[in-house]
């Protein structure tokens, strides 16, 4: 089925970097924005921005930009969330989700803990 | 402090309805589509509802979404023990021009 998968849980020290990836399956990567969403232990969810998949343009919401950036590789279908200079309340985890219509999410990846310490 | 409002918790019994509130205000719910998202206890994010009131592929109509003025509401009936979760409202807000999210709800079926 339609799937995002993406990569194992990552323990980093304070001001190292991690990259987490997002691949996607059986569905044309290119028709599709990929979009970040943070969810920190025991907290809603948060919006991170998002990446045009066709023309690898990302957009950062409020109080994500600077540290994090979206990157692609269309050849492999995968989308990737880097985070830099890694704080102890950067714990969380971290989602990629399939942009459907109007700002709506149907596809999820299944989520990459991310912990700082 | 979630720039949408939801009731931090519902409970109900199994087989009755229950509904949770998204409150927001003109510069998001009341000029743009809602959308709910289940969130089952250490699993990601599910769309229930999309454009406010349309239920993807897969999702029973036990499951509904309204819209009116600034605020959203997310219907269930038919409860079972299977529907306890988070529930999340989302939409985009014209004035942050950012995707907003509710604080979530947490449904329990008593």
């Amino acid at each position: 089925q339609v799937q995002l998968v993406q990569s194992g849980s990552e323990l980093k020290k304070p001001g190292a970097s991690v990259k987490v990836s997002c691949k996607a399956s059986r569905y044309t990567f290119t028709d599709y924005a990929i979009n970040w969403v943070r969810q920190a232990p025991g907290q809603g969810l948060e919006w991170m921005g998002w990446i045009n998949v066709n023309t690898g343009n990302p957009t950062y919401a409020q109080g994500f930009t600077g540290r994090f950036v979206f990157s692609l590789d269309t050849s492999v279908g995968t989308a990737y969330l880097q985070i830099s200079s890694l704080k102890a309340e950067d714990t969380a985890v971290y989602y990629c989700a399939r942009g459907a219509v109007h700002y709506s999410f149907d596809i999820w990846g299944q989520g990459t803990m991310v912990t700082v310490s | 402090q979630s720039v949408l409002t939801q009731p931090p918790s519902v409970s109900a019994a199994p087989g009755q309805k229950v509904t949770i509130s998204c409150s927001g205000s003109s510069s998001n719910i009341g000029n743009n589509y809602v959308s709910w998202y289940q969130q089952l206890p250490g699993t990601a994010p599910k769309l229930l509802i999309y454009d406010s009131n349309k239920r993807p592929s897969g999702i029973p109509d036990r499951f509904s979404g309204s819209k009116s003025g600034t605020s959203a509401t997310l219907g269930i009936t038919g409860l079972q023990t299977g529907d306890e979760a988070d529930y999340y409202c989302g939409t985009w807000d014209s004035s942050l021009s950012d995707v907003v999210f509710g604080g979530g709800t947490k449904l329990t079926v008593l």
